[in-house]
C-alpha cells in the first residue's frame, strides 16, 4: 500500500537535546512538506522540498532543520534553538504535477520536550 | 497578505446538515481544498473546487465563488463519526509548491 510513514508516534526529550523525526514516502511524490500544529490551531508550514537536494523555508523555520538526499525521505531535525519544540508534527507529500491543493498526510509525531 | 477565515466552531444535530464557511484572501490560486481531521490523527483530503459550483461527493459537498471570496463545506445526514476539524486551504499562485490551511473549523455533533 502507498502512504507515508513517520516515526515515531510519540517522542519525549529533554530541553536542550536536537530530536530527528522520520518522514518516508512511497507514493513516488517530488513535493515533501513539515507542517506543525499546536492544540486547537491549524497547520503552520516549517520546511518544504519540491525536488531531491532542495528545499525551501516556510513560515516557522527558525529552530529546525531538514535534508532531502532521497525523493523518498524528508526528515526534520528540531534543534536546541527552537523555544517552543513541544508539538504536533505532521508530515505531507504532493504529486506537483497532480490535483493543486492535495496533499497526503503521514500519522505524524506527538513531540514532547521537557 | 493571503488568509483564509473560518468559524472556530460548529455544533450541529445528528441526521441534520451543517454549512462551514472559508472566506478568504489572497490574489489568485488554483482551487480550495477541504480537509478532515480527527482528534489526535493526520488531516485527510475531502475535496476540491477548481472551478466555480458545486462539487458533491457522497454526504459531503464542497462549494467555491472565487467572485465572492468565499466557499464552503456542506455536510449532509450528519454522523456522530463527522466529529471533527475541518480545514479549508488554497495553493496561492506564484507561491510554488506551499498551501495555505485555514485555522480549521471544530465541528461538535449532538445527538
Amino acid at each position: 500500500d502507498g502512504g507515508i510513514t513517520q516515526s515515531p508516534k510519540y517522542l519525549f526529550r529533554k530541553e536542550g537535546q536536537n530530536v530527528t523525526l522520520s518522514c518516508e514516502q512511497n507514493l513516488n511524490h517530488d513535493a515533501m512538506y513539515w507542517y506543525r500544529q499546536d492544540p486547537g490551531q491549524g497547520l503552520r508550514l516549517i520546511y518544504y522540498s519540491q525536488i531531491v537536494n532542495d528545499f525551501q523555508k516556510g513560515d516557522i523555520a527558525e529552530g529546525y532543520s531538514v535534508s532531502r538526499e532521497k525523493k523518498e525521505s524528508f526528515p526534520l531535525t528540531v534543534t536546541s534553538a527552537q523555544k517552543n519544540p513541544t508539538a504536533f508534527y505532521l508530515c505531507a507529500s504532493s504529486a506537483t504535477s497532480g490535483r493543486a491543493g492535495e496533499q497526503y498526510f503521514g500519522p505524524g509525531t506527538r513531540l514532547t520536550v521537557t | 497578505g493571503q488568509s483564509l477565515e473560518q468559524p472556530s466552531e460548529v455544533t450541529a444535530v445528528e441526521g441534520a446538515i451543517v454549512q462551514i464557511n472559508c472566506t478568504y484572501q489572497t490574489s489568485g490560486f488554483y482551487g480550495l481544498s477541504w480537509y478532515q481531521q480527527h482528534d489526535g490523527g493526520a488531516p485527510t483530503f475531502l475535496s476540491y473546487n477548481a472551478l466555480d459550483g458545486l462539487e458533491e461527493t457522497g454526504r459531503f459537498s464542497s462549494f467555491l465563488s472565487r467572485s465572492d471570496s468565499y466557499g464552503y463545506l456542506l455536510l449532509q445526514e450528519l454522523q456522530m463519526k463527522d466529529s471533527a476539524s475541518y480545514f479549508c486551504a488554497v495553493r496561492p499562485l506564484n507561491r510554488d509548491d506551499k498551501i495555505i490551511f485555514g485555522k480549521g473549523t471544530r465541528l461538535h455533533i449532538l445527538p
